[in-house]
């Protein structure tokens, strides 16, 4: 089935920096979503994504949808510490897998005061 | 309020039963999801059910079932049959395939 590469696996970062995820895959997506999730919590959506080439933003966070519909990114900028979280991306199939959303491994994001 | 209603929130079983974890949700939406997460993993698709009474087996079905007999509930069961079914569950709902999903709380289970 499809598989989603997301990297990197963790970020440790400074307050106030950039950050930077991505989520790679030999298939083709129709949707992609962006997610955030705390612990012990469900997922929250935080940008979704539907043509190829678009690029979204929600207030410090910018996601765009690769030219290719096989890849998406995610950019954070000027972060603070209640950016701590795992992030995931994920993509909707279409084809004979049509309605399946699959989801990447997530990012740990760590921000340091 | 709106949403999506996982319950319960912990749930405990001793090992060789059956048990039917709930997600309901109220937003009139068509597709729904259900997840398994472990420790430290992603999320990984259990079963998906694109309109009512319709279903599709996700990439680790094996030890699970699941009903669609009512838009606002799909119910996932843990069979004895699935060999590790410790892990943290999570249902969500989409308007319709191919738009954003929403996620409920989850349910912890944990088979002793």
């Amino acid at each position: 089935g499809q598989q989603l590469n997301q990297s990197p696996q963790s970020m440790f970062i400074q307050e106030g920096e950039d950050v930077s995820m991505n989520c790679t895959s030999s298939s083709i997506f129709n949707t992609w979503l962006w997610y955030k999730q705390e612990p012990g919590e469900g997922p929250v959506l935080l940008i979704a994504l539907y043509k190829a080439g678009e690029l979204t933003s929600n207030g410090r966070l910018t996601a765009q949808f690769g030219i290719t519909r096989k890849d998406s990114f995610l950019n954070i900028s000027a972060s603070i510490p209640s950016d701590v979280g795992i992030y995931f991306c994920a993509g909707l199939a279409g084809g004979t897998s049509y309605g399946k959303l699959t989801f990447g491994q997530g990012t740990i994001l760590t921000v340091h005061p | 309020d709106g949403g999506i209603t996982q319950s319960p929130k912990y749930l405990f079983r001793k090992e060789g039963q059956n048990v039917t974890l709930s997600c309901e949700q109220n937003l009139n939406h068509d597709a729904m999801y259900w997840y398994r997460q472990d420790p430290g993993q992603g999320l990984r698709l259990i079963y998906y059910s694109q309109i009512v009474n319709d279903f599709q087996k996700g990439d680790i079905a094996e030890g699970y079932s699941v009903s669609r007999e009512k838009k606002e509930s799909f119910p996932l069961t843990v069979t004895s049959a699935q060999k590790n079914p410790t892990a943290f569950y999570l249902c969500a709902s989409s308007i319709q395939v191919g738009r954003k999903a929403f996620f409920g709380q989850g349910t912890r289970l944990t088979v002793v």
